[in-house]
């Protein structure tokens, strides 16, 4: 059974609209993150989140928001979606951010495309 | 900014023999160097780490070297199983917090039966 929960695997969305990212993870974890991987780019960070609190925010548009209802469900909302926002969103967790590297666990994934 | 370079895009072997897949990074206070696989469609998978108070660390057939002085590390994965074809990311950061992780692109390992 998988560990992490991503939803939905594909989306297709146009250029404006807005999307919401599902996740959730039965770990126990602490800290969830979110990153995306473009083609021909290197995986990205995008934020960090521990006990449902922002901990890091490497992304520069305010149109991506986190949203955390419960310690185990980190979602990612995009809005005024854009064709360059076309990734795949990977959601991870760890057991904690105190600051030590720990082993990151990952779903499997959103494919967006936008068109 | 800092970077990791993975000098292998695509690595093909055979069955049995070693593969090596090799990253540099930039950033002389790179402390941790993790490596994850990516199967098709899956998410990224933990496979093995070496911080830099050592220089080898060995788990089964995954071997990992790290040259400080080059900036240089290394996956060797030796005895290759079909298995072991997926798509293999290094990464490397200053600090202990994934946030500061800085990835590799990822080499597209192939063992042929």
């Amino acid at each position: 059974d998988p560990k992490i929960i991503q939803k939905p695997k594909y989306l297709v969305a146009v250029t404006g609209s807005e999307k919401i990212l599902i996740c959730e993870q039965y770990l126990g974890h602490n800290a969830m993150y979110w990153y995306r991987q473009s083609a021909k780019k290197p995986l990205e960070f995008m934020f960090s989140y521990s006990y449902q609190k922002l901990m890091d925010n490497q992304t520069a548009s305010s149109r991506f928001q986190p949203q955390s209802s419960k310690k185990n469900h980190l979602d990612l909302q995009i809005t005024a979606l854009k064709p360059d926002d076309s990734a795949t969103y990977f959601c991870a967790s760890s057991q904690w951010t105190g600051g030590s590297a720990e082993t990151l666990y990952f779903g499997s994934g959103t494919r967006l495309t936008v068109l | 900014g800092e970077k990791v370079e993975q000098h292998e895009s695509t690595l093909s072997v055979r069955e049995g023999d070693s593969a090596v897949i090799n990253c540099t990074y930039t950033d002389t206070a790179s402390s941790y160097f993790p490596w994850y696989k990516q199967e098709a469609g899956k998410g990224l998978h933990f496979v093995i780490d070496i911080r830099s108070n050592v220089d080898r660390k060995q788990s089964q057939r995954l071997i990992v070297l790290l040259d400080k002085k080059a900036k240089r590390f290394s996956l060797h994965i030796t005895a290759t199983q079909p298995e072991d074809s997926a798509i293999y990311f290094c990464a490397a950061s200053k600090v202990g917090d994934n946030s500061k992780l800085i990835w590799g692109l990822g080499t597209s390992l192939v063992v042929n039966p």
